[in-house]
């Protein structure tokens, strides 16, 4: 069974920066598993904020950015805002058997 | 715009079929680029994605519940559904439905998640 695995929770000052990571067991991931970001805030549905990698919607705060690092998809927070405090998942594409994983959910908190 | 709205059974007994709809409002569900699909949140937990159908009607579901799930479209109505049989107290969740959307743009494939259902609330108990 896949597992993506994310840090179970971080802390970041106002005005600091915060990388969230999102590994595959199956190994290094790349852009060909298309990884989607996702903010969650309590009593909320979750809410895109990147997709493929590093790719913005036009509701994303521009301190949001995606990429790629050490094997694995990451997403940073510069310039954290308290409104950022929430739970991040991320959502890999595993294309052999053409279904998805949702990351164990990193619970970001501002303080 | 698009939104999406599921309903259903709010409570289900434990071995019964759980059945829930989602309705598409703002656009088909027969455009092509697309697939529909069902994830859940079990509470003070993480998200489980269920599966997916594409607009032809191809549908793929997560291992772990391939043996109980069906997901179908109906196009006439724009909506797309959830089957989920021998329900048990594990299943309680909330269950949202999403669009994903498959685009290329300069030659590389996109693949995003919107929009998504607001979500509902399913409990399992007798």
């Amino acid at each position: 069974q896949t597992v993506v695995t994310q840090e179970p929770s971080l802390t970041v000052s106002p005005g600091g920066t915060v990388t969230l990571t999102c590994a595959s067991s199956t190994g290094a991931v790349t852009s060909g598993y298309y990884p989607n970001w996702f903010q969650q805030k309590p009593g909320q549905a979750p809410r895109a904020l990147i997709y493929s990698t590093s790719n913005k919607h036009s509701w994303t705060p521009a301190r949001f950015s995606g990429s790629l690092l050490g094997g694995k998809a990451a997403l940073t927070l510069s310039g954290v805002q308290p409104e950022d405090e929430a739970e991040y998942y991320c959502l890999l594409y595993y294309g052999g058997a053409q279904l998805y994983v949702f990351g164990t959910g990193t619970k970001v908190t501002v303080l | 715009q698009l939104q999406l709205q599921e309903s259903g059974s709010g409570l289900v007994k434990p071995s019964q079929t759980l059945s829930l709809t989602c309705a598409v409002s703002g656009g088909s569900i027969s455009s092509g680029g697309y697939s529909w699909s069902w994830i859940r949140q079990p509470p003070g937990k993480g998200l489980e994605w269920i599966g997916y159908i594409y607009h032809s009607g191809s549908t793929y579901y997560n291992p772990s519940l391939k043996s109980r799930v069906t997901i179908s479209v109906d196009r006439s109505k724009n909506q797309f559904s959830l089957k989920l049989s021998s329900v048990t107290a594990a299943d309680t969740a909330v269950y949202y439905c999403a669009r994903a959307g498959i685009t290329i743009r300069l030659g590389a494939t996109l693949i995003w998640f919107d929009p998504w259902g607001q979500g509902t609330l399913v409990t399992v108990s007798s």
